[in-house]
């Protein structure tokens, strides 16, 4: 069964660093969506993604943050300059509806860890 | 916005029991799902569903749209089944508002 596959795993990296966290979506799918989710805390909405651009964004994805679709199959999270609090496990997902008619596929996430 | 409450919080069960997860939400919304997460963190699907029940082997989801309300059932337990099970609600957007989880822990 085809799944959403994200690199890295695990990232680490420093205060005020960049990073991207990538993801590879189910090839026929067109929506795509990051969500994250703080250490013991609820899994919370970031930014939805269709058609090449943001369809929705919560109040968390600020400057700070944007997505990209450089390829046709990457879907990416950059996230500028890196704060502590923006350590937590980052899931990406899938479907091929807005999700009101078919289930979110996630990938297994990415956990960063800001030091 | 969208409030989802999920009770119990933590769920200990013995093996073959049946088991009953309650979600309640507080906007009208267009669908809901059941998640479940795993102890290494990754989400699986389970159920989208928005009006009256859907059944895939041991698990059957409900919705009472009237009383904004759904439940998660497990029907013969197994100590496989112990994982975060987690409500999310869709209202007219894309996003998906979620609840804080159950943790089941079915013991053998």
């Amino acid at each position: 069964e085809p799944e959403v596959t994200q690199t890295p795993s695990h990232q680490v990296t420093q205060m005020g660093q960049e990073v991207i966290l990538r993801c590879v979506p189910i090839s026929n799918h067109l929506y795509f969506y990051w969500y994250r989710q703080i250490l013991g805390q609820k899994v919370e909405f970031l930014v939805s993604f269709y058609n090449n651009e943001i369809s929705e964004k919560s109040e968390i994805f600020d400057d700070q943050f944007s997505v990209e679709r450089p390829d046709g199959s990457n879907f990416t999270l950059k996230i500028r300059s890196t704060k502590l609090e923006d350590s937590a496990m980052y899931f990406c997902a899938s479907s091929p509806t807005d999700g009101h008619n078919s289930p979110l596929h996630f990938g297994n996430g990415t956990r960063l860890t800001v030091t | 916005k969208n409030e989802v409450e999920q009770s119990p919080q933590n769920l200990t069960a013995q093996e073959g029991e049946f088991i009953t997860i309650n979600c309640s939400y507080s906007v009208g919304i267009s669908a809901l799902h059941w998640l479940q997460q795993h102890p290494g963190g990754g989400i699986v699907s389970l159920f989208m569903l928005s009006s009256g029940k859907k059944k895939h082997g041991r698990l059957i989801a409900t919705i009472n749209i009237q009383e904004k309300h759904s439940s998660l059932h497990i029907t013969a337990s197994h100590p496989r089944d112990s994982a975060v099970y987690i409500c999310a609600v869709q209202a007219s957007g894309s996003r998906l508002t979620f609840g804080e989880g159950t943790q089941l822990t079915v013991n053998p």
